[in-house]
């Protein structure tokens, strides 16, 4: 176990779907992180919060939709997908937005038909 | 900006002999420098990490990374390969300041 726990770990949604995708992390950190893995391509970084504030959002389309709540929570709400935004997407954690180690979930594995 | 490169897709290596996958980095600071392994179906995997110190990092399941700064390389390496070593290994960068960025992956195969 990493400490960093995403559910679902499957979802299958159709484009006109609303989904979430959850993480919860339990290790005190205060940084936490979306990241998309598609097949063939670089670990892409999507959304970071520190401190529960966005402190960066890498051009993702307005149909990714992130909220930290508080710094233990972080979800990313899904809205109108395409089938090529089908992919793992891994939420991480870290003591702070520096130099420090970041920690991954288990990933949730998102098809969209 | 940094950025890090790992110029192979593919490493197979037979079990017991020793295995390196190989990994550069380009950063306008001081380097931190990681080592993540993801195993099928799973996230990614902390194996190691160089920050400052010694250049050769000891890290999980008896992998070792050495830096080298004049080679600008951080391979990893491991002196008997096992079956199970076999996975998707992430090499990445950070420089302080900035996000942590990621090669885009080699994957090892170890035979029996």
């Amino acid at each position: 176990e990493t400490g960093v726990t995403q559910t679902p770990r499957h979802l299958v949604m159709g484009m006109t779907n609303k989904k979430s995708l959850k993480c919860e992390q339990h290790l005190g950190h205060n940084a936490m992180y979306w990241y998309k893995q598609s097949a063939k391509k670089p670990l892409e970084l999507m959304f970071v919060y520190s401190l529960e504030e966005r402190v960066e959002n890498n051009s993702v389309p307005s149909r990714f939709s992130p909220e930290c709540p508080n710094s233990s929570h972080l979800f990313l709400h899904l809205h109108t997908l395409q089938p090529e935004d089908s992919a793992l997407y891994l939420c991480a954690s870290s003591q702070d937005a520096g130099a420090n180690t970041i920690y991954f979930g288990e990933g949730s594995w998102l098809t969209v038909v | 900006a940094q950025s890090v490169a790992q110029p192979e897709d593919q490493v197979n290596v037979a079990e017991g002999n020793p295995l390196t996958v190989k990994c550069t980095y380009s950063v306008s600071g001081n380097p931190y420098l990681f080592w993540y392994v993801q195993y099928p179906n799973r996230g990614l995997q902390f194996l190691l990490k160089y920050i400052t110190g010694d250049n050769l990092v000891k890290g999980s399941y008896g992998f070792e990374a050495e830096f080298n700064k004049s080679q600008t390389s951080f391979h990893l390496k491991k002196p008997s390969a096992l079956v199970s070593d076999s996975a998707l290994y992430f090499c990445a960068v950070r420089d302080g300041n900035n996000d942590m960025r990621f090669g885009a992956g080699t994957r090892l195969t170890v035979k029996p």
